[in-house]
Parts: structure tokens; C-alpha cells; sequence
């Protein structure tokens, strides 16, 4: 069966230090891949998505990046973070062709202070 | 473009109260509609899908029909219990690709005993 990962599962951060969030899917192959974030009161927000190694593109400009490594990695990095980078952070993962149903990590919550 | 409204909350019942959370949606296509749960301080989960008109999805004592003429997807059970206090999302998906995933902006429910 496939499972997903993300770590770690929380994160306090001061302003301006750099970010690594990290998420790994196992149990399929060549997945769709996802970085949403979920912002106190709001919705969710698609920040990143990839089809492919090394393939990414990047819905909202912001001060995040994302990269995958490998077929199964996905990993969102800052530099330096904002306070209004705050918020709930979630990894999901698709069959292609989708996305379809979508399958979430347990989330990464990161307090900017 | 696609877009997916629904009711705004937060929703408090008593337990055994019966629940409709509305969910409405504009699409170019014919898209496939979903209800996404996220329990506190977890990830989503998909609780149902409907992939075409009429269709009736359901689980775990919840059920959302796919009403075309009415372009809704509306969540409903019959009783609820202090467990399904969550933050309900409605989704849909339209045209194939990675990104083409859209989510409402979630409905809190609290059930009291």
C-alpha cells in the first residue's frame, strides 16, 4: 500500500533563518506531487506541484522554492522565512493523469517568530 | 475558471443533529466533486467521491449526490457523533493535469454531546 510522510511535524522558526520541509511517498511510482498550505481561518492554498523529477512549477510567487530530487521526494525550502509564512503545510500525492483524489501527509505546522 | 463555493462556517450541532454542509460548483467540463475531512492536527483524508452526474457517494454515514441542473455537491448525515468534529472541504476536478485540483474553503463542524 502507498504511504506518505512529511517531516518534521512542527517547526518555530525566528524570521529571516532558512526552512526545510521533507516528504517522501512510498509504495508507487512517477506520482504527481504537492506542497499546499493551509494558513490559520483560511483555505488551502496550492503553493507547488511536480510531474516528474526535477519538474516544477510554482503556482503562487512567494519566497518559498521546491524541489524533487527524486521520484519520490518532494522538499520545500526558504532562505528566509517571513512571518507570514506561518501556517500548516501539506504534502499530497496523485496518480498521473489526475490529480484526481489526492492523498495528504500528516501536515508540517511552522510558527515564524 | 473553476471555482468550488461552500457554506461558510463554523457549524455547531448537538450529537444525533442532522448535518448539510452546501457545496456548490462552477466548472467548464464535467468534473469529478469530493469531500475532503481534515480531523484536528492531521492531514486530509477523502471521505467520498462522485465522478458523474447522479452519482451518490458515500461513507462513513455521510453521502453528497452530484447534481448537474443544480451544480451542487452537498454533504449530508443523518446523525452525527462528537467524532466527526472536523474542517470539512469540497473539491473539484476538471481537466486532466496536475494542478487542476480546487477546494472550497472548508467548513468547521463541532458536535457537542
Amino acid at each position: 500500500s502507498q504511504t506518505i510522510h512529511q517531516w518534521p511535524a512542527t517547526l518555530v522558526q525566528p524570521v529571516g533563518s532558512p526552512l526545510s520541509l521533507e516528504c517522501t511517498v512510498e509504495g508507487t511510482s512517477n506520482p504527481n506531487l504537492y506542497w499546499y498550505r493551509q494558513a490559520a481561518g483560511r483555505g488551502l492554498q496550492l503553493l507547488f506541484y511536480s510531474v516528474g523529477i526535477g519538474q516544477i512549477s510554482s503556482e503562487v510567487p512567494q519566497n518559498l522554492s521546491a524541489s524533487r530530487p527524486q521520484d519520490r521526494q518532494f522538499i520545500l525550502s526558504s532562505k528566509k522565512l517571513l512571518l507570514s509564512d506561518s501556517g500548516f503545510y501539506l504534502c499530497a500525492w496523485s496518480l498521473k493523469g489526475g490529480p484526481g483524489e489526492l492523498f495528504f501527509g500528516e501536515g508540517s505546522r511552522l510558527t515564524v517568530l | 475558471g473553476d471555482s468550488v463555493t461552500q457554506m461558510e462556517g463554523p457549524v455547531t450541532l448537538s450529537e444525533e443533529a442532522f448535518l448539510t454542509i452546501n457545496c456548490t460548483y462552477t466548472a467548464t467540463g464535467y468534473p469529478s466533486l469530493f469531500w475532503y475531512v481534515q480531523y484536528p492536527g492531521e492531514g486530509l483524508q477523502l471521505l467520498l467521491k462522485a465522478t458523474k452526474a447522479d452519482d451518490k457517494g458515500s461513507n462513513k454515514g455521510f453521502e453528497a449526490t452530484y447534481r448537474k441542473e443544480t451544480t451542487s455537491f452537498h454533504l449530508e448525515k443523518g446523525s452525527v457523533q462528537v467524532s466527526d468534529s472536523a474542517v470539512y472541504f469540497c473539491a473539484l476536478s476538471d481537466l486532466p493535469g496536475a494542478n487542476n485540483l480546487f477546494f472550497g474553503t472548508g467548513t468547521r463542524l463541532t458536535v457537542i454531546p
